[in-house]
């Protein structure tokens, strides 16, 4: 079964603080996705990986920075925290073999900034 | 996403009742995907559509896409306790880096 692994379910920050929010997956999947999901306004994309080094900005790129040095890690960085990024963060994965590969979440992180 | 309208948002049935919750696209679905959330949980996989007329089964869970490609129903028979949670689609409207653009959820409740 495909393993993604988020490394905190709940956090709590104060604003100003960088904030590191780190995903694993064990499936060797190129693909690798940040969202956060808030009530009302549903999943929204963040930041998403094609490989080790790419990146490209999802709908909400904003006040997020995301690393990507291994194929199995891929961080998601709050440079600056702010109340309003106080929401669920969820990682995901997928294979690229083929066109309908599913994505493979992690249990998220609940991230609440004071 | 208003690309992808999820109705209801709420529903809670009696245990033992079947129910039915659509996803539909203002645009031609490439892929539909349904996944279930258990609260403040990941999303977990269901089932993947891809063809028009499709249709998948599993356990007591039927999803199907119409034949225009543009709208889904997940349907449960004979609802369990276990069925709560939140059901999400996530559509994949073209074929780029298996991207999904996600419905607002459906949040389901069953009484014993």
């Amino acid at each position: 079964d495909v393993k993604v692994t988020q490394s905190s379910r709940y956090l709590v920050k104060r604003t100003g603080e960088k904030v590191f929010l780190e995903c694993v997956q064990d499936m060797d999947h190129e693909n690798m996705f940040w969202y956060r999901q808030d009530p009302g306004l549903g999943l929204r994309l963040i930041y998403f990986s094609y490989d080790v080094k790419m990146k490209e900005k999802g709908d909400i790129p904003e006040g997020y920075s995301v690393s990507r040095e291994k194929k199995e890690r891929f961080s998601l960085i709050l440079e600056s925290a702010s109340t309003n990024q106080t929401s669920m963060y969820l990682c995901a994965s997928s294979d690229q073999t083929g066109p309908h590969q599913p994505q493979h979440f992690g249990d998220g992180t609940r991230l609440s900034i004071l | 996403s208003q690309e992808l309208e999820q109705s209801p948002q709420s529903l809670i049935v009696q245990e033992g009742k079947n129910l039915t919750i659509n996803c539909t696209s203002s645009k031609t679905l490439y892929g539909l995907y349904w996944y279930k959330q258990k609260y403040g949980e990941g999303l977990i996989f269901l089932m993947m559509l891809q063809k028009g007329g499709e249709e998948k089964s599993h356990e007591k869970i039927t999803a199907k896409l119409d034949e225009k490609k543009q709208q889904s129903s997940l349907h449960i028979t004979a609802s369990q306790p276990s069925h709560a949670g939140i059901y999400l689609c996530g559509a994949q409207h073209n074929n780029a880096g298996n991207m999904l653009t996600f419905g607002g959820g459906t949040r389901l409740m069953v009484k014993p």
